[in-house]
């Protein structure tokens, strides 16, 4: 089973509509992130969290929340998704060596 | 702030040829560098990294050294094979930020 799980893979959804995107991770790490990946910019951080109670802003945090259920699970929510946060959405989650290791992806698109 | 710039893509080679992909970076402090690579579909993956000055990271016949006088950390392989062809991407991190900076990616691409 992959370390890093996020769901769903791939979701099509309209403007307005409140987006949850999940992550889970099996790798017993503290320290866990999303980012969003948009062709020409690379990825860019939204938010991050050390634990459930230290949850902290990326540089495009706007238009994006985020909820740390436990340890493993580290949810991110568009409360009124628009056209603009298309994009390709990826869960990391980073060991104590600083390496990152990042989930499959989820692809959203916002009509 | 802290940056990483890399080369722009799509970098085309025939399989053997010789791959070096650029990156430069600009930070606080003694960072620590990284090459992770995207397999179409996938998620990054680490591919190599380097804490100080002077090391040099390797896998699967990859090579970046930490270059501190140049702020540099490129990418090299003496020959490609088709199944490298992926995005590159150079990041870094500087103690206590937990923060980690991504360059835009380099698309390779390994013609038979």
């Amino acid at each position: 089973d992959a370390d890093v799980t996020q769901t769903p893979r791939n979701r099509i959804t309209k403007t307005g509509k409140r987006i949850m995107l999940e992550c889970s991770q099996t790798k017993g790490h503290d320290r866990m992130y999303w980012y969003r990946q948009d062709p020409g910019l690379g990825l860019r951080l939204i938010y991050y969290s050390f634990d459930v109670k230290d949850i902290n802003k990326g540089e495009i945090s706007d238009g994006y929340s985020v909820s740390r259920q436990a340890q493993a699970k580290f949810s991110l929510s568009l409360e009124s998704a628009i056209p603009n946060q298309t994009a390709l959405y990826f869960c990391a989650t980073t060991s104590t060596t600083d390496t990152q290791y990042f989930g499959p992806g989820t692809r959203l698109t916002v009509l | 702030g802290n940056s990483v710039t890399q080369m722009e893509g799509p970098v085309t080679l025939s399989e053997e040829a010789f791959l070096t992909i650029n990156c430069t970076y600009t930070a606080t402090g003694y960072p620590s560098l990284f090459w992770y690579v995207q397999y179409p579909g996938e998620g990054l993956q680490l591919l190599l990294k380097a804490t100080k000055a002077d090391d040099k990271g390797s896998n699967k016949g990859f090579e970046a050294t930490y270059r501190k006088e140049t702020t540099s950390f490129h990418l090299e392989k003496g020959s490609v094979q088709v199944s490298d062809s992926a995005v590159y991407f150079c990041a870094l991190t500087t103690s206590g930020t937990y923060k980690y900076i991504f360059g835009t990616g380099t698309r390779l691409k390994v013609l038979a």
